[in-house]
């Protein structure tokens, strides 16, 4: 059975870097997109981007702060940084998997939420 | 982009009753729709890809149809546990989107 685990800070600065990671656990990247996903409290859901098991990478550009997710095969993870982040990216944060590139996300994290504040 | 506006907003039912939930996209997206149920303090959970197919062990009173811009989730005897918000979401050229969600609850 297939488990994803966010981890990371939840607390984040107005003008740092967020920085999250997505650990796989019950199977294997490969061959899969891996995507990051938030949902400000109380909202509904927002995709932000994906990663590729190649390496490729792809971004929503309605995102206001620079995003970047990278892979790391040998551990299993992929992860998101956000940088000069604001309130408005208080949020949970999940990762999800695409299934095969079909589209629709199959298994998710259980969530992290992140919050931006002095 | 394409938006995808669900309604209605709230649907307040009674356990046994039929639910009804739409979604309607800006422009077409064939059957690249799916739905997910998300409860208080959890993921979502897919429910239904391609708009019709039900996802791995969830139940036959949760059904999809739809095609190009209408969708439609039913959910033909509530249950208890069925009382949550649901969300629509698509993919094209490679840009993903969620509907604003339908919270279903108790009447």
């Amino acid at each position: 059975q297939v488990q994803l685990q966010e981890s990371g800070p939840g607390l984040v600065k107005p003008s740092e870097t967020l920085s999250l990671t997505c650990t796989v656990s019950g199977g294997s990247i490969s061959g899969y997109y891996w995507s990051w996903i938030r949902q400000p409290p109380g909202k509904g859901l927002e995709w932000i981007g994906y990663i590729y098991y190649n390496g490729n990478t792809n971004y929503n550009p309605s995102l206001k702060s620079p995003v970047t997710v990278s892979l790391d095969t040998s551990k299993n993870q992929f992860s998101l940084k956000l940088s000069s982040v604001t309130a408005a990216d208080t949020a949970v944060y999940y990762c999800a998997r695409e299934y095969g590139g079909a589209f629709y996300f199959d298994y998710w994290g259980p969530g992290r939420l992140v919050t931006v504040s002095s | 982009e394409v938006v995808l506006t669900q309604s209605p907003a709230t649907l307040s039912l009674s356990p046994g009753e039929r639910a009804t939930l739409s979604c309607k996209a800006s422009q077409s997206i064939t059957t690249y729709l799916a739905w997910y149920q998300q409860k208080p303090g959890q993921a979502p959970r897919l429910l239904i890809y391609d708009a019709s197919n039900r996802a791995i062990g969830i139940p036959a009173r949760f059904s999809g149809s739809g095609s190009g811009t209408d969708f439609t989730l039913t959910i033909s005897s509530l249950e208890p546990e069925d009382f949550a918000v649901y969300y629509c979401q698509q993919r094209r050229n490679w840009q993903y989107t969620f509907g604003q969600g339908t919270k279903l609850e108790i009447k």
